[in-house]
């Protein structure tokens, strides 16, 4: 598959269970987004890598603990999430600077239910 | 903060209509206005975008328009089809910064 992908699609999770999401590009992008998509509220963002490098931390809660290995992978890794922590997370990339549009691409998420 | 408002939350249309969403920002620093669409279970992909140093851009039946005093930008669908049905978010963007996006409107073309 090309573009962004994200495994896995779905995932249900109990409280105190530990997950981690996965995120790859296959675009040559240099920076890296995780966004929160809940029901009736806008995309919110997480985190924002630069050149593999966390630019961006929007206040969000230490169970949320991202990892950005290379340029091509981003993961997030759960542990003791809430029930309204359930939403779809999304993950995006795109080519900061030199000039570029810099549009982002974003994957097909994952449905994260938390119980 | 940097914000942006969009309008309105729901829209339907017949088929054939014309649809239009509005968006303000508060950032009179942003420059790029992009639009993603979001069909049901689906993710938001880009279908146009916009920078600050133009006023409009026509893609197709697609078409967004740039009031930089007002601080505001719209996206114009002409002769909707029922495909056209999905979530629309709009984002501001000053240069180095980050998207920032609308609540999103779920558009709905009757057949």
């Amino acid at each position: 598959e090309t573009g962004v992908t994200q495994t896995p699609r779905h995932l249900v999770m109990g409280m105190t269970n530990k997950k981690s999401l996965k995120c790859e590009q296959h675009l040559g992008h240099n920076a890296m987004y995780w966004y929160k998509q809940s029901a009736k509220k806008p995309l919110e963002l997480m985190f924002v890598y630069n050149f593999k490098e966390q630019t961006e931390n929007n206040s969000v809660p230490s169970r949320f603990s991202p990892e950005c290995p290379n340029s091509s992978h981003l993961f997030l890794h759960l542990h003791t999430l809430q029930p309204e922590d359930s939403a779809l997370y999304l993950c995006a990339s795109s080519q900061v600077g030199g000039g570029g549009q810099e549009t982002q691409y974003f994957g097909p998420g994952t449905r994260l239910l938390v119980l | 903060g940097e914000n942006v408002e969009q309008h309105p939350s729901t829209l339907s249309v017949q088929e054939g209509d014309s649809a239009v969403i509005k968006c303000t920002y508060s950032d009179s620093a942003s420059n790029y206005f992009p639009w993603y669409k979001q069909e049901l279970g689906k993710r938001p992909q880009l279908i146009i975008d916009i920078r600050s140093n133009v006023g409009e851009k026509k893609d197709q039946r697609i078409a967004v328009t740039l009031n930089k005093t007002a601080k505001h930008f719209s996206l114009h669908i002409t002769e909707t089809q029922p495909e056209d049905s999905a979530v629309y978010f709009c984002a501001a963007r000053r240069s180095q910064g980050n998207l920032i996006f609308g609540k999103g409107t779920k558009l709905s073309v009757k057949p």
